[in-house]
């Protein structure tokens, strides 16, 4: 079946440092690609997403490339703050019809020290 | 900007008791999904449902789970009698359309005693 194996956290870094989080998933076919954010107290937000192969995903900074070749999705940022930190959850679905089933990573909790 | 809303935010109840979670959706939303977090493991989904039925269910949704959308607004996940091992995060989507963006709720956590 589908699956996503992020890194292990948690991570720990200094403001203004080069954040990547690595992702690599298991799919048949085309699956679609998300990262999620899950800021302290708060439900899980959809950060960015890629839906074909080559596709970058980007928001607030952030970048993710879909790899077909490696089966990856890692998360990159070139220099991350204290308003960073949070739980990023990797996910994908494979459904281009219907309800849409998102399969995640175990999330990777990230903490940014000034 | 619309947002998914759950209730209660923590909600404790002893092993064998029935508990409600409740969630509103966004309201143009047609899709609607429950998903759980065991503490510390994987976001896991539990079931999806549209047009007034469940679409798709994982193997976690045994006959002790139900969902229900009992007006225009909420969505409801009963669980008929609680086990230690359901104590977890239960989060609530919605979705415009099947394949777009799913929009979470900030979660209740479910503490069974």
């Amino acid at each position: 079946g589908n699956s996503v194996t992020q890194m292990e956290g948690p991570v720990t870094l200094s403001e203004e440092a080069f954040l990547t989080i690595n992702c690599t998933y298991t799919a048949t076919g085309y699956p679609s690609l998300f990262w999620y954010v899950q800021y302290p107290g708060e439900g899980l937000q959809l950060l960015l997403k890629a839906t074909k192969a080559d596709d970058k995903g980007s928001n607030k900074g952030f970048e993710a490339t879909y790899r077909k070749e490696t089966t990856s999705f890692h998360l990159e940022k070139g220099s991350v703050q204290v308003s960073d930190s949070a739980v990023y959850f990797c996910a994908l679905s494979d459904r281009i019809q219907g309800a849409q089933k998102l399969v995640f990573g175990q999330g990777t909790r990230l903490t940014i020290n000034p | 900007e619309p947002e998914v809303t759950q209730t209660p935010s923590h909600q404790v109840t002893q092993m064998g008791q029935e508990v409600i979670l409740r969630c509103v959706p966004i309201s143009n939303h047609l899709y609607f999904y429950w998903y759980r977090q065991i503490l510390g493991q994987k976001v896991e989904f539990l079931v999806s449902f549209y047009n007034n039925e469940i679409s798709e269910k994982s193997e976690i949704f045994d006959d002790q789970f139900s969902v229900e959308r009992p007006d225009g607004s909420n969505f409801t996940l009963k669980i008929r009698s609680t086990k230690l091992e359901d104590s977890a995060m239960y989060f609530c989507a919605s979705s415009e359309r099947g394949h777009t963006e799913a929009f979470f709720g900030q979660g209740t956590r479910l503490t069974v005693v």
